[in-house]
């Protein structure tokens, strides 16, 4: 079993709708999680950490959910702008060497 | 300096030669990564640095590739004999432990 895994996608959603990624991580000792934004030929970029009470940020909303070792992402309202792939991030503890996952490309149609 | 700095930022090489990239950290930043991106594709670890630790190479492809990093400073990334399937984007991260990873823009490498 791969240590983060995200299905790739795409996801192709109109404009206005909510879209929800989930990405599961093997390793049950993993103490911080992030989600990051990666636009087309460019670098990743945090777009918020995941806290294990969930948070928000606007129209985004992370979870954390260490029963299932799952964390998601919802975003509410899709914009054009929101188009990118949403990178899921699982680090252990202080030193240890953090994991990206694969990727799940987002695509809001007109 | 203020973030992640990569050189160069494109690079294009002929099939053989030996490239070097370079990543510059942002400054007390105890961790770095090097990742590989491909056209279209995720993310590929290649080695992560840990303040004074040995680094973890387990991501390297092939022993032509070798990267190095003096205490907390800059590190360079070692391809020797390019091949054309190393044509890539090459990305460096840095963190404070594990805290707030920030990426450089990348180095683009073209075999030719």
């Amino acid at each position: 079993r791969k240590e983060v895994e995200q299905d790739p996608g795409p996801f192709n959603v109109p404009e206005g709708a909510t879209v929800a990624f989930n990405c599961t991580y093997s390793n049950s000792a993993s103490q911080s999680f992030f989600w990051y934004r990666q636009d087309c030929r460019k670098e990743p970029k945090l777009l918020m950490s995941v806290y294990s009470s969930g948070n928000e940020d606007g129209r985004f909303t992370a979870q954390l959910n260490r029963a299932s070792q799952y964390i998601s992402l919802l975003i509410r309202d899709s914009k054009l702008s929101d188009s990118a792939t949403y990178l899921c991030v699982v680090n252990g503890e202080g030193y240890q060497k953090v994991t990206f996952g694969i990727g799940t490309k987002l695509q809001v149609i007109p | 300096g203020a973030g992640v700095s990569q050189s160069p930022s494109n690079k294009v090489t002929e099939k053989g030669k030996d490239v070097e990239l370079r990543c510059d950290p942002i400054s007390g930043h105890t961790a770095l990564y090097w990742y590989r991106q491909r056209l279209g594709q995720g993310l590929e670890f290649l080695i992560y640095f840990q303040g004074n630790s040995a680094p973890d190479k387990s991501g390297l492809p092939s022993d032509r590739f070798s990267a190095e990093r003096t205490g907390e400073s800059v590190s360079t990334l070692t391809i020797q004999r390019t091949q054309q399937e190393d044509s890539a984007v090459y990305l460096c991260a840095s963190s404070l432990a594990g805290y707030g990873y920030t990426f450089g823009s990348g180095t683009r490498l073209t075999v030719v």
